[in-house]
């Protein structure tokens, strides 16, 4: 994938966890990165817009951030329905294309 | 309350053709871009194609450029993709997402996703 993300990551209830994002200038670096949970089963839905934005009805305890051309989800009170794939992306200004990345499934232990 | 459903999918030979729909409703179709997604099984999101609200914007993955077309029907509230010359690894659940009024994408709303199999 363009944008690469750790493929696992777990934490205990309670505990907070962040997933990174890393990809380049042309995308990352130029555009903002949006999040994606996808709970076993279903459809993908959207967490983070424009690198640190939450949709109506996404709890506070998700959070966004970016840093050049990197990207980070930041989970804090973990819960045990967090347990999910997770997924960044961007447009890529090179590629003239949306890039995602690899998902990182979180487990909650 | 919006809502994306798509339909189409099935089993197909390679080198065959199908063409997938997304009705939309609960929105203003004709203001919003639209992309199509795929997730191959056990695999991650993958973007296939955008098309912007009055279809004057239109993008491609490499892997579907020549092969797939979409377009859309603002009068009719729907989003095709038709896809051509199919290969084993196009075999994946494909969900119609909704883009943005803007000229940047949201991903904001999916359909629940058509299963299209490749095989012979």
């Amino acid at each position: 994938s363009v944008l690469t993300q750790p493929p696992s990551a777990s934490g205990t209830p309670g505990q907070r966890v962040t997933i990174s994002c890393s990809g380049s200038s042309s995308n990352i670096g130029s555009n903002p990165v949006n999040w994606y949970q996808q709970l076993p089963g279903t459809a993908p839905k959207l967490l983070i817009y424009s690198n640190n934005q939450r949709p109506s009805g996404v709890p506070d305890r998700f959070s966004g951030s970016k840093s050049g051309t990197s990207a980070s989800l930041a989970i804090s009170g973990l819960q045990s329905e967090d347990e999910a794939d997770y997924y960044c992306a961007a447009w890529d200004v090179s590629l003239n294309a949306w890039v995602f990345g690899g998902g990182t499934k979180l487990t909650v232990l | 309350e919006v809502q994306l459903v798509e339909s189409g999918g099935g089993l197909v030979q390679p080198g065959g053709s199908l063409r997938l729909s997304c009705a939309a409703s609960g929105f203003t179709f004709s203001t919003y871009s639209m992309n199509w997604v795929r997730q191959a099984p056990g695999r991650g999101l993958e973007w296939v194609s955008h098309i912007s609200s009055s279809s004057g914007s239109i993008y491609y993955a490499d892997s579907v450029k020549g092969r797939f077309t979409i377009s859309r029907d603002n009068a009719k509230n729907s989003l095709y993709l038709q896809m051509n010359s199919l290969r084993d690894e196009d075999t994946a659940v494909y969900y119609c997402a909704r883009g943005s009024v803007t000229s940047y994408s949201l991903f904001d709303y999916w359909g629940q996703g058509t299963l299209v199999t490749v095989s012979s």
